[in-house]
Parts: structure tokens; sequence; C-alpha cells
């Protein structure tokens, strides 16, 4: 079963307010991503988790936090956001960051727009 | 660096037409694996196929098929007798053998409007 599970599918937030992504997997795999897409734009690596350890931080602003609390499950925390950070968050995962013929598996996404 | 081109940006087709899309790949690594992926409207992208670069055996899945051709560095994707269900954006992606911090490298897609 390739199934990454992505809540909430949609999200409304304004510029001050806190707000969480959510990503699940349970296909054992040990890597999990978030990706960042713009309208008619290929997806943008944001995060990389490996073994549960953030392996890639893309210079993504701070206002974005990952957390990876256990090596099914992926949030991305979300404060003081920009309307320019409107976008789809994606999460995907893969048997293992380091090699690179493992195929990345992608959940359905959150489109999120900021106000 | 690696970087993956798809020169068509959007194809129109009539439904049951056959259509091809294009990829085209820079590397420097002999050793690399390229994918190709769909993005419905829902969002979501659909994996559809792997293949390394020491396989350039040519794969038919269905309706799909894909043609690797390392001496062009290309990898095009056919849909025979496309259906309105084909409608999608569709990514070209390459990751190499390149060092333990190696990304997805995706090309800018590929969207495809298939009419009844």
């Amino acid at each position: 079963d390739t199934e990454v599970t992505q809540t909430p599918k949609h999200l409304v937030m304004g510029m001050t307010n806190k707000k969480s992504l959510k990503c699940e997997q349970h296909m054992g795999h040990r890597a999990m991503y978030w990706y960042k897409q713009k309208a008619k734009k290929p997806p943008e690596l944001m995060f990389v988790y490996s073994y549960e350890k953030l392996s890639i931080n893309e210079s993504v602003p701070s206002r974005f936090s990952p957390e990876c609390p256990n090596s099914s499950l992926l949030n991305l925390h979300l404060h003081a956001l920009q309307p320019e950070d409107s976008a789809l968050y994606l999460c995907a995962s893969s048997q293992d960051f380091m090699r690179p013929q493992e195929t990345q598996y992608f959940g359905p996404g959150t489109r999120l727009l900021v106000l | 660096a690696q970087k993956v081109t798809q020169a068509q940006t959007e194809i129109s087709v009539v439904e049951k037409e056959d259509v091809t899309l294009d990829c085209v790949y820079e590397t420097r690594d002999t050793t690399y694996y390229l994918f190709w992926y769909k993005q419905p409207p829902s969002g979501e992208l659909v994996f559809l196929i792997r293949r390394n670069s020491f396989d350039e055996q040519n794969e038919i899945s269905g309706r799909y098929s894909w043609n690797f051709q390392k001496s062009t560095s290309s990898f095009n994707f056919t849909i025979t007798a496309s259906q309105v269900v084909d409608s999608a954006v569709y990514f070209c992606a390459l990751r190499s053998w390149a060092g333990t911090a190696s990304k997805l490298t995706f090309g800018t897609g590929t969207r495809l409007q298939v009419t009844l």
C-alpha cells in the first residue's frame, strides 16, 4: 500500500495565526519530505527527514518549522506566514533518503491560503 | 549539476489520439534514476515509472510506454489512445548518485489536456 496521507486538505490562515500541517505514512519508510509547489511550477524541496533526523533544510524561513515525532509522522508548523507562502504543500516519503533509486511517494497535499 | 527539460508547456489532444511527452535531462553522473509523475487537478503527484541509467529497455504498461535513449539523454513518455482521465500535469524527474545530498530534480512539467 503506497499511501501518504495529509491533513488538512485546505487551510486558510491569517498572517498572525499559528497552524500545523500533518503527514502520515505506514509504508515503513525512513525518509520523509516537505515540498512547496506554487501554481504552474514544479515542487520545490523544503525539508528532508532521514531516520527522524533533519537532514536537509533548503534555507527555508524560520516561520516554517518541521517536526518528525516518529518515523511515520511529519508535521510542518506554520507561524506568521506571508501571503506569498500561499501554495500547495506536499509531503512525500521514501524507503531511504541516501539511496537515490528509491521512489518518493507523495501525499495529496494541503492547499494553503494566507490572507 | 543536474537539469531536466520539458520543452512542451501544454499539449491539447482529442480523445483517442496518441501523444508523446518529451523529457531531456543533463547529468555528469553515470549512475542516475529517472522518474515520471502525474499530477491531476486534485494535486497529488502519482508515481508512474522509475528507470535507472543502466537499463535502456523500453517499457510498456497498458496505454503508457516509455522510450529511454541515453545517446540523446531523453526519456520520453507516450500515451496511446488518450482518454479524458489522462488530463493532468506530467513531471519528469532525475536523481543521481551525486553524494549524500542529491535531490530529486523536476522538470517544469507538461500540461496535457484531453478533450472529447
